[in-house]
């Protein structure tokens, strides 16, 4: 069964730091791109980053460039999200989610809070 | 970047009866060397993660009741549901992957039971 499990949401202050990581089972995570997604509370759903099979090429919004960086360690089958100088504005539940352009498998999402 | 427009914001329909969503980009997702258009559709229901719908605008995800069918091209798309029924109750959301990122989605819409 195909499962992606995120951990490491919690609550942060303002400028503050998180790493989100994906757990992945059922594939291999070497076989596809991966994307993070998130949904701020009540809201609806936002694109964040994504990377390639191989960790070569990365993508982001325009609102976390510079802050958020995605990795890969296909070994482990996981990916993460490192995210630097948060702002209110990142608080969201964060999604893991495989693919590219069309996102086929969910996580539960992980919830990242961000609030002095 | 392409922003996408579902109408309506929320919607209440009776069981069996024909659920209808829209959704507008700001410019076409029509890919002309491929005749594709670039378009998803995606079910959420509360407290869950988003499930893909229908992919290429009208290409159902494996498993997806064929009571739920996609239409439309270029700029206008509509998420059909023939026949509603108790589990459809959820947000639903149009997304485009056309070009470049970011990927956007658009603002969802509500379904449920009148």
């Amino acid at each position: 069964e195909v499962q992606l499990v995120e951990s490491g949401g919690g609550l942060v202050q303002p400028g503050g730091s998180l790493r989100l990581s994906c757990a992945a089972s059922g594939f291999s995570l070497s076989t596809y791109y991966m994307s993070w997604v998130r949904q701020a509370p009540g809201k609806g759903l936002e694109w964040v980053a994504n990377i390639k099979q191989d960790g070569s090429e990365e993508s982001y919004v325009d609102s976390v460039k510079g802050r958020f960086t995605i990795s890969r360690d296909n070994a482990k089958n996981s990916l993460f999200l490192q995210m630097n100088s948060l702002r209110a504005e990142d608080t969201a539940v964060y999604y893991c989610a495989r693919g590219l352009w069309t996102f086929d498998q969910w996580g539960q999402g992980t919830l990242v809070t961000v609030s002095s | 970047d392409i922003v996408m427009t579902q109408s309506p914001d929320s919607l209440a329909v009776s069981l069996g009866e024909r659920a209808t969503i829209n959704c507008k980009s700001s410019q076409s997702v029509l890919y002309s060397s491929n005749n594709k258009n670039y378009l998803a559709w995606y079910q959420q229901k509360l407290g869950q993660p988003p499930k893909l719908l229908i992919y290429w605008a009208s290409t159902r995800q494996p498993g997806v009741p064929d009571r739920f069918s996609g239409s439309g091209s270029g700029t206008d798309f509509t998420l059909t549901i023939s026949s509603l029924q108790a589990e459809d109750v959820a947000v639903y959301y149009c997304q485009q992957y056309y070009g470049s990122v970011p990927y956007s989605f658009g603002q969802g819409t509500k379904l449920e039971i009148k």
